[in-house]
């Protein structure tokens, strides 16, 4: 399977405690973003890489929120001090420039 | 500022039957729009793309329509399949290369 790879792909969590996501991208595409939805949303954007530089982020993404890319190539997500409206389904996707995005199948997160 | 929405949240359709999405968005200097599909648990599909400069683009069973004088958006499926049930939504690329999206209709094939 080349397309984008999310894990894992649901975990439960205790409120406060710290969780992080891996997402590997399409192994040519430049671009990775990170969304979060909720159910019945579309998606809200996060934040997005061009290759290991974090060029945008939003102001969803507060500071318990961090992002890396470290080589260019995966990226992490991880959110400190979880809450219970971190509950949501967080999705990456990525793209060679500004074509299309593709999107992994995403990570439920579940906060209790 | 910048949205991008849709005007029903559920669309039934008989099996067989053609079946139109709509979207509305408000940002006129968008100039990419893009329709996905989202089955439940999975990530959302890329189905078709267009760009301001076109006002209809077909793919295999799918035609994308846009209407910049009126800044609306649909999506038409022929001949809708059981595999086409998922909830469908429109994004535009906004002057900073964001996807800004609505929150979907669900479409709902009948038998």
């Amino acid at each position: 399977d080349t397309g984008v790879s999310q894990n894992p792909r649901h975990k439960i969590t205790k409120r406060g405690q710290n969780v992080t996501f891996r997402c590997d991208p399409i192994s040519e595409h430049n671009r990775l973003y990170w969304y979060r939805q909720t159910l019945g949303q579309g998606p809200e954007f996060l934040t997005y890489f061009q290759n290991e530089a974090q060029l945008e982020k939003s102001r969803l993404l507060s500071d318990r929120f961090s992002a890396e890319r470290p080589k260019g190539s995966f990226s992490t997500l991880e959110i400190q001090r979880t809450e219970q409206g971190d509950s949501a389904m967080y999705l990456c996707a990525s793209s060679f420039d500004v074509t299309e995005a593709f999107f992994g199948q995403g990570t439920r997160l579940t906060v209790v | 500022g910048e949205s991008v929405g849709l005007h029903l949240p559920t669309l039934s359709v008989q099996e067989g039957d053609n079946s139109i999405i709509n979207c509305a968005y408000s940002n006129s200097a968008s100039d990419y729009f893009i329709w996905y599909k989202q089955e439940s648990g999975k990530g959302p599909q890329f189905i078709i793309d267009i760009r301001s400069n076109m006002d209809k683009r077909q793919g295999q069973r799918v035609t994308v329509l846009l209407n910049k004088t009126v800044k609306h958006l649909s999506l038409q499926i022929a001949a809708t399949q059981p595999g086409d049930s998922a909830v469908y939504f429109c994004a535009e690329r906004s002057s900073n290369y964001q996807l800004i999206w609505g929150a979907g209709t669900k479409l709902i094939i009948k038998p």
